[in-house]
């Protein structure tokens, strides 16, 4: 089966621009989520969606980040405008059902803000 | 949401088996307890997870204290692949999946 997809895979903008992410989970599941992951620290939980309902946007800046997931498919993520401490790598992962199940990771969006 | 904790790193000798502990002691009844490891520049990746009783697949066994407050992934025959970062995480009841530090694995010939 096809695994996550994300795109673009590098992205570099200066500060103050916007900049967006697109993910494409694992057909049929139900739970997608967004991560950022911070030079030599463990990914960071953004933003959980069951179906295309949030389950927890707790860590979210949702001065700067929104997230939505249309018809409970793909999903996209934006930052505007980027800060410099928005470099990172943001990763994208889905899982059938969250609870009990496996998640799957896409290979990330690595994002340079200078 | 319940934390853990995982020593910050460990070295394994290629061949041997690579026993990584994990403390969770405010899981709940109904939290999971999963691993996960991630390679260099590449994405996490699921390994095995479990609730109450041990598991095992085709990467590793996961054995899990009586009382749930621990854990230990088993990787039976390290090989120099299997150098990562090892993350174990406690899972809510809506499948939040929060990831700490993790433990950086170092296989050796």
């Amino acid at each position: 089966e096809a695994g996550v997809a994300q795109s673009p895979r590098y992205k570099i903008i200066e500060k103050r621009q916007s900049v967006a992410f697109w993910c494409n989970p694992i057909s049929g599941h139900a739970t997608l989520y967004w991560y950022q992951q911070i030079l030599g620290q463990g990914p960071k939980l953004l933003i959980q969606f069951q179906n295309n309902g949030v389950v927890d946007d707790s860590q979210l800046p949702k001065d700067r980040f929104s997230a939505e997931r249309l018809k409970g498919v793909d999903s996209t993520l934006k930052i505007q405008p980027a800060k410099l401490e928005d470099s990172a790598v943001y990763l994208c992962a889905s899982s059938y059902w969250g609870v009990g199940s496996e998640a799957f990771f896409g290979q990330g969006t690595r994002l340079t803000v200078v | 949401d319940a934390k853990t904790t995982q020593p910050p790193s460990m070295d394994c000798a290629e061949g041997r088996a690579a026993n990584l502990p994990c403390n969770h002691s405010t899981i709940s009844g109904n939290e999971y307890v999963y691993w996960y490891r991630q390679i260099h520049s590449q994405g996490p990746q699921y390994i095995i997870h479990g609730l109450k009783n041990n598991e095992t697949n085709e990467m590793a066994s996961l054995i899990i204290t009586e009382d749930r407050k621990s854990s230990t992934l088993i990787l039976p025959h390290a090989t120099l692949r299997d150098t990562a970062v090892y993350y174990c995480i406690v899972s809510d009841s809506w499948g939040k999946l929060q990831f700490g530090a993790g433990t950086q694995v170092v296989v050796t010939p």
